[in-house]
């Protein structure tokens, strides 16, 4: 039982460049969720898919798309690398009950040159 | 829109002794979960402890302990017995319930940095 898996765990970019992040859980959770974290901040909210078949926006959308493949892979896409998007990438996963905690993936270190 | 602030950016404690991270948040919504997470050097978000804000109760997991102050929008973390593997960033974090999609998006501060020092 792996948990929440991503990968890569480390990639460099040069602006302008697409590139998508991996992301698959098994423990059998309806949802998953895309954060970023930025140093001095916390994590911020990208995208979540409550369910398969759904995604929606969190606080931080602009710049990225996603994809939930199937019930337990969900992917993040830059499609154009910007400077910006320079972070620390986590995928969480989680079931949609109360009270609802989120799974952790051990992260990517995106660098965007 | 929900916020989460931690005012203190690094807090040290001598191995064995006691420590508490403060947490304050904003919300308009009775009823959410609070939860603290710690992320070692390695990366790895670990969830430490969470809280229902419906209960009176103060959560507690084995050296891990919360004073919630619901009307304070207050939301501190006790650390007893210190040991050198609870050296980490922390996070507090805020998830609201409203059932539905609005499960599970959690709103993080900003974190504190613990050094325990033998």
């Amino acid at each position: 039982n792996a948990g929440v898996t991503q990968t890569p765990k480390f990639q460099v970019l040069k602006t302008g460049q697409s590139m998508t992040l991996q992301c698959a859980q098994d423990m059998n959770h309806n949802s998953m969720y895309w954060y970023r974290q930025d140093p001095g901040m916390g994590l911020r909210l990208i995208y979540y898919s409550a369910s398969e078949g759904t995604t929606d926006k969190g606080e931080v959308p602009n710049g990225y798309n996603v994809s939930r493949l199937n019930k337990r892979e969900f992917s993040l896409r830059l499609e154009s690398a910007a400077p910006s998007q320079t972070s620390v990438y986590f995928c969480a996963s989680s079931e949609l009950r109360s009270p609802d905690t989120q799974y952790f993936g051990p992260g990517t270190r995106l660098t965007v040159l | 829109a929900q916020t989460v602030t931690q005012s203190q950016p690094e807090m040290s404690v001598q191995e064995a002794e006691t420590v508490t991270l403060s947490c304050t948040y904003d919300t308009s919504e009775s009823d959410y979960y609070l939860f603290w997470y710690k992320q070692p050097p390695s990366r790895q978000m670990i969830l430490v402890i969470r809280q229902e804000a419906y209960k009176q109760q103060n959560a507690t997991e084995n050296r891990f302990s919360v004073n919630f102050q619901k009307a304070a929008k207050s939301f501190s973390l006790k650390i007893s017995d210190s040991q050198l593997g609870d050296a980490a960033m922390y996070f507090c974090a805020y998830s609201r319930n409203a059932g539905g999609t609005s499960y599970g998006k959690l709103t993080f501060g900003q974190g504190t940095i613990l050094t325990v020092h033998p």
